[in-house]
């Protein structure tokens, strides 16, 4: 079945550390993105790519990193400047370059050691 | 003003009856609105888009589009224990590609 599989599904990042949260996707959409969730808060934009070897920063970049060599992957780091980083995260695609996200992992749930 | 706003609830309605939920946006000239459901703990999950002013009906669900008021709702008919979630709101905002979600309203469906 095709899908977006994002791991580890909990993540525990010690002070100063960069950690790397992997999405893969097997539904050959150009797009993909990258989605942070805070309680009762909704989906904000941290980065997105529309095609392989391009991204751009979405509403709350900084502190993230992305790269884009393959379609199907799209790993986002989560460097030590981000200073607040406990939060849900989301990957997604489409199959469109639109900036509507159609599918979604899992996530990722990221904590402060 | 925030750029989508949604009530966040909880909204709890008795098993059967309509859910309600609402969401209001701020720029006028936006074009595109979507729901998605967010079962606790799991990602969300595209379940309407509505285009044009009126009703849109697929199922249990109805969704309502006013341009002139910048308001969008969603309307669950027969409501069931297994529609209780969080609904998050999403608008394609003015001409271009800002794409926003709101808070979401968590709904909660009692048997």
């Amino acid at each position: 079945d095709g899908g977006i599989t994002q791991s580890p599904k909990y993540l525990f990042r010690k002070e100063g550390q960069n950690v790397t949260l992997s999405c893969e996707q097997n539904l050959n959409h150009d797009a993909m993105y990258w989605y942070r969730q805070d309680p009762g808060q909704g989906l904000r934009l941290i980065y997105y790519s529309q095609i392989v070897n391009d991204f751009q920063k979405g509403d709350i970049a900084e502190g993230y990193s992305v790269s884009r060599e393959k379609k199907e992957s799209f790993p986002l780091t989560v460097t030590s400047a981000q200073k607040n980083p406990t939060a849900f995260y989301l990957c997604a695609s489409s199959n469109d370059r639109a900036l509507q996200p159609q599918h979604f992992g899992d996530g990722t749930r990221l904590s402060i050691l | 003003q925030k750029e989508v706003e949604q009530n966040s609830g909880p909204l709890s309605v008795p098993e059967g009856a309509i859910a309600s939920l609402n969401c209001t946006y701020s720029d006028r000239v936006s074009q595109s609105f979507f729901w998605y459901r967010q079962y606790s703990g799991k990602s969300p999950e595209l379940i309407m888009s509505i285009y044009s002013n009126g009703d849109k009906e697929d199922g249990r669900f109805t969704a309502q589009l006013n341009k002139a008021s910048q308001y969008v709702s969603l309307l669950i008919r027969d409501s069931q224990p297994s529609d209780s979630a969080t609904y998050l709101c999403a608008v394609r905002l003015g001409y271009g590609q800002n794409f926003v979600f709101g808070p979401g309203t968590r709904l909660s469906v009692l048997p």
